[in-house]
């Protein structure tokens, strides 16, 4: 079935420092991808999406392209800051379906 | 425009009880589907409800059960629980069924001893 892997946090940067998450997809079709961030104590937000291929998704200083010949949508930010700290899931939905599969999530401590 | 609401925010219940999870969804939206959050873990799909009929479920037992009504606001019922039943229960809406950008609420945390 379709499923979804990223990166094992904790991951710990300082201020300013670039962000990479790693996330890789297994799904058949075309997946619309996602990624979701959960802010402490707060339900998950939609931070960014693309649903084809090479299709960049940005927000807030975020991005991810769908890279469908490496199953990839790694998460990228050139300059973090700690206001990002949070937890970062990854998330496909398969066209068709309405379900979304998520990754396990991974943790961001960024420090000052 | 008012976003995915949830209560309770949280609850403690004992092994074997029963539970109502509430949902109310964004304004305009007519789907809602529900979620479970393992402690560490990513959100699992447990079902999701269309025009107050169930419209897919993922692996999850019969105990698990819910309704929609008229006004697209959703429960979550859960019989008989169990320890493994302690997590957080989020509630997604969305325009459509089809339309897989979903809107999350804040959950609700519930315990079971």
């Amino acid at each position: 079935g379709d499923s979804v892997t990223q990166m094992e946090g904790p991951v710990t940067l300082s201020e300013e420092a670039f962000l990479t998450i790693n996330c890789t997809y297994t799904a058949t079709g075309y997946p619309s991808l996602f990624w979701y961030v959960q802010y402490p104590g707060e339900g998950l937000q939609l931070l960014l999406k693309a649903t084809k291929a090479d299709d960049k998704g940005s927000n807030k200083g975020f991005e991810a392209t769908y890279r469908k010949e490496t199953t990839s949508f790694h998460l990228e930010k050139g300059s973090v800051q700690v206001s990002d700290s949070a937890v970062y899931f990854c998330a496909l939905s398969s066209r068709g379906d309405d379900k979304i599969i998520f990754g396990k999530g991974t943790r961001l401590h960024i420090l000052p | 425009e008012t976003g995915v609401t949830q209560s309770p925010t949280h609850l403690i219940k004992t092994r074997g009880q029963q539970v109502t999870l509430r949902c109310s969804s964004q304004s305009g939206h007519n789907t809602v589907s529900w979620y479970q959050q393992a402690l560490g873990q990513g959100p699992q799909f447990i079902f999701q409800y269309y025009r107050e009929e169930e419209n897919g479920r993922g692996n999850f037992p019969p105990r698990f059960s819910g309704l929609q009504f008229p006004n697209y606001s959703s429960e979550l019922n859960v019989n008989a629980l169990e320890l493994d039943d302690s997590a957080l229960y989020l509630c997604a809406s969305s325009l459509f069924t089809g339309h897989n950008e979903q809107f999350f609420g804040p959950g609700t945390r519930l315990t079971v001893l």
